[in-house]
């Protein structure tokens, strides 16, 4: 399956722990998208990159959310410093030029 | 106002009618729109894109886009239990292919 991979699937942490998720896009794709979504809410943007260069990041992404994408294939978001807040659905997509996203199965956050 | 509105139901239809979802946007919101289907605990899967005024069909699926009227909508016919799932509207800001997602609308298909 050449779709988006995330990993891991769910991760349990306690407040205060830094976890870090991650995102294999669909090879031939040079955009990367961070979404999180809560429950009964859409997804919300976090960031974005465009081969390696993060190009925006949204207002949502504190000083303890970090992405990467080093050398323009997978990409990494670390949070540090968990709160109970930051429980949700992080949601990696990617697309070629064109506007269609195309969404990986997401990495659910439960902090305690 | 939010930038993409939907309702979020839950919209109920027996099986084999036609289902009609909506979706408002402001100015803020480009030309560009699509819908996801998003079953429980699952992540969105794209069913439909839609670019220009109009209709766009694909299979059991209609997008439709008012400009004008700043709505976009999606019709299902034939509905059947396996199209229950939230259906995200969401449009391009414009801000390199960022989408804007409303929260969605829940579908039921009842037998």
């Amino acid at each position: 399956d050449t779709g988006v991979s995330q990993d891991p699937r769910h991760k349990i942490t306690k407040r205060g722990q830094n976890v870090t998720f991650r995102c294999d896009p669909i090879s031939e794709h040079n955009r990367l998208y961070w979404y999180r979504q809560t429950l009964g809410q859409g997804p919300e943007f976090l960031t974005y990159f465009q081969n390696e260069a993060q190009l925006e990041k949204s207002r949502l992404l504190s000083d303890r959310f970090s992405a990467e994408r080093p050398k323009g294939s997978f990409s990494t978001l670390e949070i540090q410093r968990t709160e109970q807040g930051d429980s949700a659905m992080y949601l990696c997509a990617s697309s070629f030029l064109m506007t269609e996203l195309f969404f990986g199965e997401g990495s659910r956050l439960t902090v305690l | 106002q939010k930038e993409v509105e939907q309702n979020s139901g839950p919209l109920s239809v027996p099986e084999g009618a036609i289902a009609s979802l909506n979706c408002t946007y402001s100015d803020r919101v480009s030309q560009s729109f699509f819908w996801y289907r998003q079953y429980s605990g699952k992540s969105p899967e794209l069913i439909m894109s839609i670019y220009s005024n109009g209709d766009k069909e694909d299979g059991r699926f209609t997008a439709q886009l008012n400009k004008a009227s700043q709505y976009v909508s999606l019709l299902i016919r034939d509905s059947q239990p396996s199209d229950s799932a939230t259906y995200l509207c969401a449009g391009d800001t414009g801000t390199a292919s960022k989408l804007t997602f409303g929260t969605g609308t829940r579908l039921q298909v009842t037998l």
